[in-house]
């Protein structure tokens, strides 16, 4: 099955600078790539997302770049305040089972 | 607003007991799913069903049931609790991808604790 593996663990970054969790993937056939964002007390939501035949998508201050030779992508934000603190989940959803496989989260910690 | 709700949010048990946590919906989704975090290993798929005659094992299923008693309810069972079930439990629904998306709504947890 698909094996989705998530760095770093913790990210503690100055307010303002910019902060980048990385991904890699096993399944060559996953073609859906997701990120989800989920504060403390709170359940994960949707921040951004991209389909394996897109290279890069931007949405405001985040920002997120597949590399399928290498089954890698990664989730950036630019310009961090202190609401991006948060957990971040990165997923993979494997093209056969249609389900998606999570990441072990990042932990983001925007220091003011 | 369509929502993805659980029952209960917070639950203690002792070791053996039976425990069944519920999950409803009113997004009108096909897809439902139960996961379980823990601290360092992220969101963990459970069981999964893609509609009302579907279920699947996710990757930690050993110790668990579920079912699926319509579109909108996916419950999961705990047979004979043991402190290792300890955990947080999501409930998530998706639609069918649709041009290749297939974003899940999560439900707001419940904090399970086996004593």
């Amino acid at each position: 099955g698909e094996n989705v593996e998530q760095h770093p663990s913790t990210l503690s970054v100055q307010e303002g600078d910019s902060a980048v969790i990385k991904c890699t993937y096993s399944d060559s056939a996953s073609n859906y790539f997701p990120w989800y964002k989920q504060e403390l007390g709170k359940r994960p939501q949707l921040i951004i997302d991209i389909r394996s035949n897109v290279g890069e998508k931007k949405d405001q201050r985040i920002a997120v770049t597949l590399n399928k030779t290498a089954k890698h992508f990664s989730l950036h934000i630019t310009e961090t305040q202190p609401e991006d603190s948060a957990v971040y989940f990165c997923a993979a959803r494997s093209g056969g089972y249609q389900k998606v496989t999570f990441g072990t989260g990042t932990k983001l910690q925007v220091i003011p | 607003d369509a929502d993805v709700t659980q029952t209960p949010r917070n639950r203690i048990t002792k070791t053996g007991k039976r425990i069944m946590l519920e999950c409803s919906q009113t997004k009108g989704h096909d897809r439902m799913y139960w996961y379980r975090q823990d601290p360092g290993l992220g969101l963990r798929l459970i069981y999964y069903s893609f509609d009302v005659k579907d279920i699947n094992k996710g990757e930690i299923s050993d110790g668990y049931s579920v079912s699926r008693q319509a579109q909108a309810k996916f419950s999961l069972s705990l047979e004979s609790a043991i402190p290792n079930q300890t955990a947080l439990y999501f409930c998530a629904t998706s639609d069918s991808p649709a041009g290749g998306i297939n974003e899940q709504f999560f439900g707001p947890g419940t904090r399970l604790t086996v004593l």
